[in-house]
C-alpha cells in the first residue's frame, strides 16, 4: 500500500500557483519524497524529489517540513498543460526493493 | 537520446491468445519495470529486472505472466491466454542502475485490449 495521503482531487486557475498537498507521516528517516505526474494516456513523468531540504527545479518546488510528514508540491504557474494525476510517493531505500508504490494521486484541473 | 520505447503502442487480442509487449529501456539503462495500470485505477508494480535476472516479481500474477529481460534485446513481457480482466495498459519504466536517488523513466504504454 502507498504511504502517502494525497486529496483526491483540486482545481487551479490558469497562471496562478498549485498547491498540492501531501501527508506521509510514516516516512522513515532513509526515505525519499519523489512526485510524478500522469497526463491523460502517458506513461508518468518524473517532477522532482526530495529527503529533507527545500528542492526546486524547471518544473516545481517542494517544499518538506521539518518533521517530514507531509509536503507541498509546488507549480509556480500553472498553464493548462499542467492538467494532470500528481503521484506523490515515499521510495523505499533498498536497492533490491526499488519498485515505485503508486497511491491514487491527486488529479489536478486547470482551468482557463 | 531517445527515451524508452514500447511497442506495440495499441494490441489486440482474443481470449485464450497469447500477448507479448516490448520495451526497450533508455540507452546505457540495465534496469527495467513494469506496471500495470487497469482502466480508472493507478499504477500497479509487476516485475523488476535487471539484464537477465528477475529482482522482484512480487507484483506478477502467479500464473499466465512471465517477464524476461535477456542480454541483448528489448525486455519482453509475455501474457499467455489472456482474459479480458488482463486488459489495461502497461507501462514500461528504466533506470540506469539501483538506488534511491534514480528516478525512473517512462514509456509510453501499452494498451491491450481483450476481446
Amino acid at each position: 500500500d502507498a504511504k502517502t495521503t494525497q486529496p483526491p482531487s483540486m482545481d487551479c486557475a490558469e497562471g496562478r500557483a498549485a498547491n498540492l498537498p501531501c501527508n506521509h507521516s510514516t516516512i522513515s528517516g532513509n526515505e525519499y519524497v519523489y512526485w510524478y505526474r500522469q497526463i491523460h494516456s502517458q506513461g508518468p513523468q518524473y517532477i522532482i524529489h526530495g529527503l529533507k531540504n527545500n528542492e526546486t527545479n524547471e518544473m516545481a518546488s517542494l517544499i518538506i517540513t521539518e518533521d517530514r510528514k507531509s509536503s507541498t508540491l509546488i507549480l509556480p504557474h500553472a498553464t493548462l498543460r499542467d492538467t494532470a494525476v500528481y503521484y506523490c510517493i515515499v521510495r523505499v531505500e533498498s536497492g533490491r526493493d526499488d519498485k515505485i508504490i503508486f497511491g491514487k494521486g491527486t488529479r489536478l484541473h486547470i482551468l482557463p | 537520446n531517445a527515451g524508452v520505447m514500447q511497442n506495440p503502442r495499441h494490441l489486440v487480442r482474443r481470449r485464450g491468445q497469447e500477448a507479448r509487449l516490448r520495451c526497450s529501456p533508455m540507452k546505457g539503462h540495465s534496469h527495467v519495470y513494469w506496471y500495470r495500470q487497469l482502466p480508472e485505477e493507478g499504477l500497479k508494480f509487476m516485475v523488476y529486472l535487471q539484464k537477465e535476472n528477475i529482482i522482484d516479481e512480487s507484483g506478477m500474477p502467479k500464473e499466465r505472466f512471465s517477464a524476461e529481460f535477456p542480454k541483448e534485446g528489448p525486455s519482453i513481457l509475455r501474457i499467455q491466454q489472456v482474459v479480458r480482466g488482463d486488459s489495461a495498459a502497461y507501462f514500461c519504466a528504466s533506470s540506469p542502475w539501483e538506488g534511491l536517488r534514480n528516478e525512473q523513466f517512462f514509456g509510453p504504454g501499452t494498451r491491450l485490449t481483450v476481446l
